[in-house]
């Protein structure tokens, strides 16, 4: 039931270019900037991407984001088996006054 | 270095309160906005609000807003977050984590800490 939703799960093998989708409304993705975080299990998220498709410093170019609409993704180049993890999108919502994240995907590098 | 240093897990009945501490190392404490988040045991992120820690100010997610308090004290550069009434679906990580100055996005987490709500 997150405001944002992304597809449970994507893969691919090593050298792979993969992307995850997140989609929302106008009152969030519509309106706001969107943001990626990647979650290895048991650990605190790191951010990926601010501001629709800039890199913090330190996240490699391999990485990018993308926002059109009301919709959002995430691409991965060159797949490395240190990228299997859990992603999440997340905007501020006007509506709600809040910050939403979407459900997760979780990256599997077969 | 920055490090966002947690207060240690918890275990509490349904009712009661707990409270999570956040210690902040390596930069101005009142200069960046603290956010917590949680996350659910096999479940997606959840903001629950921020505090601007120069002002003591606070905006807090709608549906914690009664249930929730954001607090600081800059003596000792540490966040606290109080969630009262505590039930079984607040079993959870909770996260502090800080707002970049130049946008709104979450660049530095703590550990998380662990609040188990069981009878």
């Amino acid at each position: 039931q997150s405001v944002l939703t992304q597809s449970p799960s994507a893969s691919g093998t090593p050298g792979q270019r993969v992307s995850i989708s997140c989609s929302g409304s106008s009152s969030n993705i519509g309106r706001n900037y969107v943001y990626w975080y990647q979650q290895v299990p048991g650990t605190a998220p790191k951010a990926l991407i601010f501001k629709n498709n800039q890199r913090p410093s330190g996240v490699p170019d391999r990485l990018s984001g993308s926002k059109s609409g009301t919709s959002a993704s995430l691409a991965i180049s060159g797949l490395r088996s240190e990228d299997e993890a859990d992603y999440y999108c997340a905007a501020w919502d006007d509506s709600l006054s809040g910050w939403v994240f979407g459900g997760g995907t979780k990256l599997t590098v077969l | 270095q920055v490090q966002l240093v947690q207060s240690g897990a918890e275990v509490k009945k349904p009712g009661a309160s707990v409270t999570v501490s956040c210690k902040a190392f390596g930069f101005t404490f009142t200069a960046y906005h603290m956010h917590w988040v949680r996350q659910a045991p096999g479940q997606g992120l959840e903001w629950m609000g921020r505090i601007n820690p120069g002002s003591g100010g606070t905006n807090y997610a709608q549906k914690f807003q009664g249930r929730v308090t954001m607090t600081r004290d800059t003596s000792i550069t540490t966040a606290f977050m109080e969630l009262s009434g505590l039930t079984s679906d607040d079993t959870a990580v909770y996260y502090c984590a800080r707002e970049w100055s130049a946008d709104p996005y979450f660049d530095y987490w703590g550990q998380g800490t662990l609040v188990t709500v069981s009878s």
